[in-house]
């Protein structure tokens, strides 16, 4: 069966200090992987997602990057934190080919990072 | 444009009574959606999806959804609550089989008062 890891579970971190969420997927091959954010109170924001070794596609501008340096494996990072990164992250996958229209997405159990 | 809207940032019922969760959604295309469910400080997990079958849809923990099209809703009821139900729950819209092309409700906070 498919399984999702994430880690840290939990983060604080001073404002310009760096940062590095890690996620991989075990079971699978070639997944899409995700990026979200969730701010407290609000929905969920896609970050990045990867077809690919490689291949990163961001959804909005910001502070943060990501790469997908093993099929399997998907790093969020930024070089220099500020207060607003603050959140809750999660990472998630679908398989690369699946009927149309059903796109379930897996999740970790999510990143809680606290900038101060 | 496609978007989705719940129509309650928190609803608060007692136990052994039924759940409603309320969802609306706008889409140029026939839409794939789901409902997931958040218990606190976790990742997300799917309740149930609907994608062009049977439009009554039936999830894990006794809820279910049912796809109006007239009334572009997909809301999420269960007949009776359990303190275990207390999470939030997120409506999710998807079209054209691109999981990036999700788009989430803001969710719905539900207590469970005993």
């Amino acid at each position: 069966s498919q399984t999702i890891h994430q880690w840290p579970a939990t983060l604080v971190q001073p404002v310009g200090s760096p940062l590095s969420l890690e996620c991989t997927v075990e079971g699978t091959s070639n997944p899409n992987l995700y990026w979200y954010r969730q701010a407290a109170g609000r929905g969920l924001q896609l970050l990045f997602y990867s077809v690919g070794i490689g291949q990163i596609s961001s959804e909005v501008p910001q502070n943060l990057s990501a790469s997908r340096p093993q099929d399997r494996q998907f790093i969020l990072s930024s070089k220099k934190l500020l207060l607003s990164d603050s959140g809750f992250y999660l990472c998630a996958w679908t398989p690369m080919l699946y009927p149309s229209g059903a796109n379930v997405l897996t999740f970790g159990a999510g990143s809680r990072l606290t900038v101060l | 444009a496609q978007s989705v809207t719940q129509l309650d940032s928190h609803v608060s019922v007692s136990e052994g009574t039924p759940v409603l969760l309320r969802c609306n959604y706008s889409s140029s295309y026939s839409p794939s959606l789901f409902w997931y469910v958040q218990h606190p400080n976790k990742g997300l997990q799917l309740l149930l999806k609907y994608t062009s079958a049977a439009t009554l849809v039936k999830g894990i923990n006794g809820f279910e959804a049912e796809f109006k099209k007239s009334e572009t809703s997909f809301h999420l009821t269960k007949p009776s609550a359990h303190m275990s139900d207390a999470a939030e729950y997120f409506c999710v819209v998807s079209w054209f089989g691109g999981a990036q092309k999700l788009v989430f409700g803001q969710g719905t906070r539900l207590t469970i008062n005993p």
